[in-house]
C-alpha cells in the first residue's frame, strides 16, 4: 500500500493566490514526522516544512503552512501568495519513528505547480 | 557553508559496465542517504550511512551498494547496469540520524543515463 499519496499531478495557481496541494499519508506508527521538499528544474530538493505526529500547532514557515489533519491522516501544504519562482515539483515525505531506524524517508509521487503570471 | 556536493552531475554509461557516484555530505553531518529517483518509479530509498555503517537499506537488488569515508564521504556504487538503472542519483545529508525532525539536506544529484 502506497505510504504517501499525492492525488494531483498537476496544479494552477495565479500569481499571488494561495494554493493547497494535497498529501495524505498511511502508517501505523504512533511517532512520525511528514515534511514537504520543493524540487525545481535544477533536481535539488529544497525542504520547506515539517509536521511531527505530536506537535499541538500546525506547522508555518513564512509563506508555507502545513494543513495537518491527524485523524483523516492529511498533511496539505498551503502556499500563501504564490510567485513565479514556486514553479516546481513539490514532495510529500514521511519519516516513521519506531519502525525506521535512522533518516529514511518515504515520498510521494509529487506535484507539478505551474504559476501563471 | 558549502551545500551537498554530488559529483559527477551527469554520467553516461552502457549496459554491462558499472559505475560509482560521488557524495560530500555537509560539514559536520554525519548520515548520508541516497536516493534513486525515476518518472515511473518517483523517488526510492536506497540505503543510509552513518559513522561508516549503512544503517537502512531500501529494496534494491545487490548491484547497488555503497560505502561512507571516515570524513562522511559516501561513494555508492552500481554493477553491471541495466536500462532501467537511468535515474537521477540523489544524496541527502543529516547531522544526525534516528532523530525524527533532523532535516535532510539534498545535493543536486547524478544524472545516469545507460545505454
Amino acid at each position: 500500500a502506497q505510504k504517501i499519496t499525492q492525488t494531483q499531478p498537476g496544479m494552477f495557481v495565479q500569481e499571488k493566490e494561495a494554493v493547497t496541494l494535497d498529501c495524505t499519508y498511511d502508517t501505523s506508527d504512533p511517532s512520525y514526522g511528514l515534511f514537504w521538499y520543493k524540487q525545481p528544474s535544477s533536481g535539488e530538493m529544497i525542504f520547506l516544512i515539517y509536521q511531527g505526529s505530536y506537535d499541538q500547532q500546525n506547522a508555518t514557515e513564512g509563506r508555507y503552512s502545513l494543513n495537518f489533519q491527524k485523524a483523516r491522516k492529511s498533511a496539505n501544504l498551503v502556499i500563501s501568495a504564490s510567485q513565479l519562482g514556486d514553479s516546481a515539483m513539490y514532495f510529500c515525505a514521511m519519516r516513521e519513528g519506531l519502525k525506521t531506524s535512522g533518516s529514511r524517508l518515504t515520498f510521494g509521487e509529487g506535484t507539478q505547480l505551474t504559476v501563471n503570471p | 557553508k558549502a551545500g551537498v556536493t554530488q559529483t559527477p552531475r551527469y554520467l553516461i554509461k552502457t549496459r554491462g559496465q558499472q559505475v560509482t557516484l560521488s557524495c560530500s555530505p555537509i560539514s559536520g553531518h554525519r548520515s548520508v542517504s541516497w536516493y534513486q529517483q525515476t518518472p515511473g518509479q518517483g523517488l526510492q530509498f536506497l540505503f543510509e550511512y552513518f559513522s561508516e555503517t549503512q544503517r537502512n537499506k531500501g529494496n534494491f537488488p545487490g548491484r547497488f551498494s555503497g560505502r561512507q569515508f571516515s570524513n562522511s564521504r559516501s561513494e555508492m556504487n552500481v554493477s553491471t547496469l541495466e536500462l532501467g538503472d537511468s535515474a537521477l542519483y540523489l544524496c541527502a545529508s543529516s547531522l544526525a540520524s534516528g532523530i525524527l525532525n533532523t532535516e535532510a539536506f539534498f545535493g543536486q544529484g547524478t544524472r545516469l543515463t545507460v545505454v
